[in-house]
C-alpha cells in the first residue's frame, strides 16, 4: 500500500496569512499528483492536477509546486480569507496505475 | 458542469440490512469510483468501474459489491450493512482512468445501527 502523508493535519491562521502545507509521496513510478478543495458540507474540487517534475500551477490566491525526485508537493495559499476554510487533499497515482492514493488532509480553519 | 449526484445525504440502517448507494454522473465519464472516508484516514478506495458492467476491487472492498448497468450510474451495495460500515460514503467519476480529475459527489453518510 502507498503512503502518502500530508502536513500539518490541522491549521488554524489569521485572514491575511500566506500559508503552505506539504504532501509527501513516493518517489519511485510517479505519474500524477492530485490537489483537491473539502469544503464542509459540499463535494471535494479538484484544485490542480501535476504530472512533470518542477511543475508549478496557479489558481487565483492558490499555488502548488511538484518535485517528483524527492517526491514532495507543496500548496500555497497567498493572504487566507475566510472562504478557503477546508480540508485539502493530495492523491498520489504511481505509472500504470489507474488508482489515486489519498493523503489524510490538511484542515485549514482561516480566522477573522 | 460536471454533476455527481448521491441518492441520499444522510442515512441510518441497521446491522443486517442490504444497503443501496447510487451514484449518477451526467457527463458520460467512463469510470466512476466508490470511496468512503473515515476520521483520520484518508479516503480508500472501495470498488471502480471504468466500463459498463466492469469493476475493479480497490483497497477495502470487503463487505461491499458494486452495479453499473448503465454508463450514468454506478451503486454500492452493502450486502449485510455492519456497524463497522458507518462512515462517509464518496462517489467520483471521471473521463479516464489515470491522471484526470475525478468528480466527486456530495457524500451520503450512513449510520449502521
Amino acid at each position: 500500500i502507498l503512503n502518502v502523508e500530508q502536513s500539518p493535519q490541522s491549521l488554524h491562521v489569521q485572514e491575511g496569512d500566506s500559508t503552505n502545507f506539504t504532501c509527501s509521496f513516493p518517489s519511485s513510478n510517479f505519474y500524477a499528483l492530485h490537489w483537491y478543495r473539502w469544503e464542509t458540507a459540499k463535494s471535494p474540487e479538484a484544485l490542480f492536477v501535476m504530472t512533470l517534475n518542477g511543475d508549478e500551477k496557479k489558481k487565483g490566491r492558490i499555488s502548488a509546486t511538484l518535485n517528483t525526485k524527492e517526491g514532495y508537493s507543496y500548496l500555497y495559499i497567498k493572504g487566507s480569507q475566510p472562504e478557503d476554510s477546508a480540508t485539502y487533499l493530495c492523491a498520489f497515482l504511481t505509472g500504470g496505475g489507474n488508482k489515486l492514493t489519498f493523503g489524510t488532509g490538511t484542515q485549514l480553519k482561516v480566522e477573522l | 458542469d460536471v454533476k455527481v449526484t448521491q441518492s441520499s445525504r444522510y442515512l441510518v440502517k441497521r446491522t443486517g440490512e442490504k444497503v443501496f448507494l447510487e451514484c449518477v454522473q451526467d457527463m458520460d465519464h467512463e469510470n466512476m469510483f466508490w470511496y468512503r472516508q473515515d476520521p483520520g484516514l484518508g479516503l480508500r478506495l472501495i470498488y471502480f468501474s471504468y466500463d459498463v458492467k466492469m469493476k475493479e476491487k480497490g483497497d477495502i472492498p470487503e463487505g461491499y459489491s458494486v452495479s453499473r448497468e448503465k454508463k450514468e450510474r454506478f451503486s454500492l451495495i452493502l450486502e449485510s450493512a455492519s456497524t463497522n460500515q458507518t462512515s462517509m460514503y464518496l462517489c467520483a467519476s471521471s473521463l479516464q482512468v489515470g491522471g484526470e480529475t475525478q468528480y466527486f459527489g456530495p457524500g451520503t453518510r450512513l449510520l449502521v445501527l
